[in-house]
């Protein structure tokens, strides 16, 4: 069973942030949290990961809380090409990648 | 150019034949993995593999089979006893150990009539 928790779908306006919420209350010290997003049809695409400190990279910024129970996908202007289904991953010690159901990102014009 | 490659990207099969999809990295990786896709749903990790001619099962193995003769090649059979082979199958591959990214395909979209 997947370890997170997401929101089925949210909607986000042209050049807004948008904030994707994960919740993944029972993960553990060495586990990391990843994100990555699959566009129709398509592999998913890896985004960004971390462990305990907020990263950021050229896509976006991950901020997990103090407590490592919740964390925030931010796309800082979203656009069109930004709609996609967004997973968040808990990869833990035996190494496998499960995947929950995602969030379904529309971005509006 | 590294990355992975599955081949073909459809496939399509007659029901009661077993079928093999190819998944192909060079990337040096050392895990691969298998997932299943239906409409609307998310992944299902059917096999995965941390070493090779070793594999773990996922959580739907059931009606399939791999094998890893090679550092390189992870192929999949979707055999007769799966019921419902129909799906869009995703390979992916990473390197060894939890801080570090997964690398997909593009999948091979499975059609048994």
């Amino acid at each position: 069973d997947a370890k997170t928790t997401q929101p089925p779908s949210m909607d986000c306006a042209e050049g807004r942030a948008a904030n994707l919420p994960c919740n993944h209350s029972t993960i553990s010290g060495n586990e990391y949290v990843y994100w990555y997003r699959q566009i129709h049809s398509q592999g998913p695409q890896y985004i960004i990961h971390g462990l305990k400190n907020n990263e950021t990279n050229e896509m976006a910024s991950l901020i997990i809380t103090e407590d490592r129970k919740s964390s925030t996908l931010i796309l800082p202007h979203a656009t069109l090409r930004d709609t996609a289904v967004y997973y968040c991953i808990v990869r833990g010690r035996d190494d496998k990648i499960i995947f929950g159901k995602g969030t379904r990102l529309h971005i509006l014009p | 150019d590294g990355g992975i490659t599955q081949s073909p990207k459809y496939l399509f099969r007659k029901e009661g034949q077993n079928v093999t999809l190819s998944c192909e990295q060079n990337l040096n990786h050392d895990a691969m993995y298998w997932y299943r896709q239906d409409p609307g749903q998310g992944l299902r990790l059917i096999y995965y593999s941390q070493i090779v001619n070793d594999f773990q099962k996922g959580d739907i193995a059931e009606g399939y089979s791999v094998s890893r003769e090679k550092k390189e090649s992870f192929p999949l059979t979707v055999t007769s006893a799966q019921k419902n082979p129909t799906a869009f199958y995703l390979c992916a591959s990473s390197p060894d150990g939890l801080n570090t990214e997964a690398f997909f395909g593009q999948g091979t979209r499975l059609t048994v009539v």
